[in-house]
């Protein structure tokens, strides 16, 4: 069983869609967040959530958007999706806060494509 | 300041050959601890080993093993008689205790790509 498991894993969609990608957790964390990994692999984190409530919101346009509807799982949408939007997001989960000493477990990525 | 710096941005051995990624990071706290991650072509980040500042053990599982040390702000990552699976990009990370400097984030280094030519 995939521990944190995203959806989709390819997504593919023109300039001014909106777009949502799917997060699930079954390690029974309290903490879930989204990663996004640029062309250079350079990793950045978007949002944290504890127990659905969010703890960390980067600079993010407020294109972006999660959704916590319980703690194993976090949601991205995305509106009006722009060319710079295409990247590789990560969901991920820890057990506690994300700080010293918590491992963070990632899902296999969403790659995403603005055309 | 928190930072991690992998400079090496690209490896390339040939199989069986030992090689070893470098990891040199910057902390003002005394409790923090050091991650390695490794992203094969397939693209997911596998979770390889959490180190926490006050154990300097080295560690060791398998072909990989990890060299820490204070002195020198450094946490390095060996792999023994590399295997062409060994291919990825690995990534070292940091996450410190002060709230205000980090605000409990990880610190990410810019990974190194390792390429283990058959």
């Amino acid at each position: 069983d995939t521990a944190v498991s995203q959806t989709p894993k390819y997504l593919v969609t023109q300039m001014g869609n909106d777009k949502s990608i799917k997060c699930e957790q079954n390690l029974g964390h309290d903490t879930m967040y989204w990663y996004k990994q640029d062309s250079k692999k350079f990793l950045k984190i978007m949002f944290s959530y504890n127990n659905k409530e969010l703890i960390i919101n980067e600079t993010v346009p407020n294109r972006f958007s999660p959704k916590s509807p319980d703690k194993a799982h976090l949601n991205l949408h995305i509106n009006s999706l722009e060319l710079g939007d295409s990247a590789v997001y990560f969901c991920a989960s820890s057990q506690g806060l994300q700080g010293p000493g918590n491992t963070i477990y990632f899902g296999e990525g969403s790659w995403l494509t603005v055309v | 300041a928190q930072k991690v710096t992998q400079a090496q941005t690209e490896i390339s051995v040939v199989e069986k050959e030992d090689v070893t990624l470098d990891c040199v990071y910057e902390t003002r706290d005394t409790t923090y601890y050091l991650f390695w991650y490794k992203q094969p072509p397939s693209g997911e980040l596998v979770f390889l080993i959490r180190r926490n500042s006050f154990d300097e053990q080295n560690e060791i599982s398998g072909r990989y093993s990890w060299n820490f040390q204070k002195s020198t702000s450094s946490f390095n990552f060996t792999i023994t008689a590399s295997q062409v699976v060994d291919s990825a990009v690995y990534f070292c990370a940091l996450s410190g205790s002060l709230l205000m400097d980090s605000n409990y984030q990880l610190i990410w280094g810019a990974g190194t790509k390792l390429i283990i030519k058959p």
